[in-house]
């Protein structure tokens, strides 16, 4: 089955710099890669996802890249806020179920 | 919208008891499914449904059983609990397509003594 890993597993950065989290995945047949934020105490919420024929989309200061070749896609959060604090997971799919990463806990200080 | 609401909220279980996990979508979606979360492991999943009538094993399944009878409503019953099956349990919904947003509820913790 398709197995997800993500690094780092935890991110601290300082407000208003930038925040990469890099996931790898080993089935070659998955095509759709989201990326969800989970608050404490909440459920996972999809912030934004790419399926594999785009390699990058953006959603304001948010942005994904994937390289299929590589298998590996990208979270990418710019000027960063107290508020992105959280924990990231990303997901690889070729069909109905989600396969998630370990996830990372953002920290973001003022 | 309501969503995709999870009940309880809270759990506490003994060793042995069985009990229901609720889950229930007011999206008309086709595909639902159930997670398990504990620290250090993300998200893995349990049982998983494409449609009324229809389900499947996820990565994790054993210890749970689950039913679809109606596209709302998809319980994930503990069948004989287990101190193991301590976790904070998700629910999830998504269109019938492959491949689409899955939406989720606010999760159950669950903690069995």
């Amino acid at each position: 089955g398709e197995n997800v890993e993500q690094h780092p597993s935890t991110l601290s950065v300082q407000e208003g710099d930038s925040a990469v989290i890099k996931c790898t995945y080993s089935d070659s047949a998955s095509n759709y890669f989201p990326w969800y934020k989970q608050e404490l105490g909440k459920g996972p919420q999809l912030i934004i996802d790419i399926r594999s024929n785009v390699g990058e989309k953006k959603d304001q200061r948010i942005a994904v890249t994937l390289n299929k070749t590589a298998k590996h896609f990208s979270l990418h959060i710019t000027e960063t806020q107290p508020e992105d604090s959280a924990v990231y997971f990303c997901a690889a799919t070729s069909g109905y179920a989600l396969n998630f990463g370990k996830g990372t806990s953002l920290l973001v200080t003022p | 919208n309501a969503g995709v609401t999870q009940t309880p909220k809270f759990q506490v279980l003994k060793t042995g008891q069985s009990m229901t996990l609720q889950c229930a979508q007011d999206m008309n979606h086709e595909y639902m499914s159930w997670y398990r979360q504990d620290p250090g492991m993300g998200l893995r999943l349990i049982h998983y449904s494409v449609g009324a009538g229809i389900t499947d094993q996820g990565e994790v399944p054993n210890g749970y059983n689950v039913s679809r009878s109606t596209t709302e409503d998809f319980p994930l019953r503990l069948l004989s609990a287990a101190p193991s099956q301590t976790s904070v349990y998700f629910c999830a919904s998504s269109y019938g397509s492959r491949a689409a947003e899955a939406f989720f509820g606010q999760g159950t913790r669950l903690t069995v003594v």
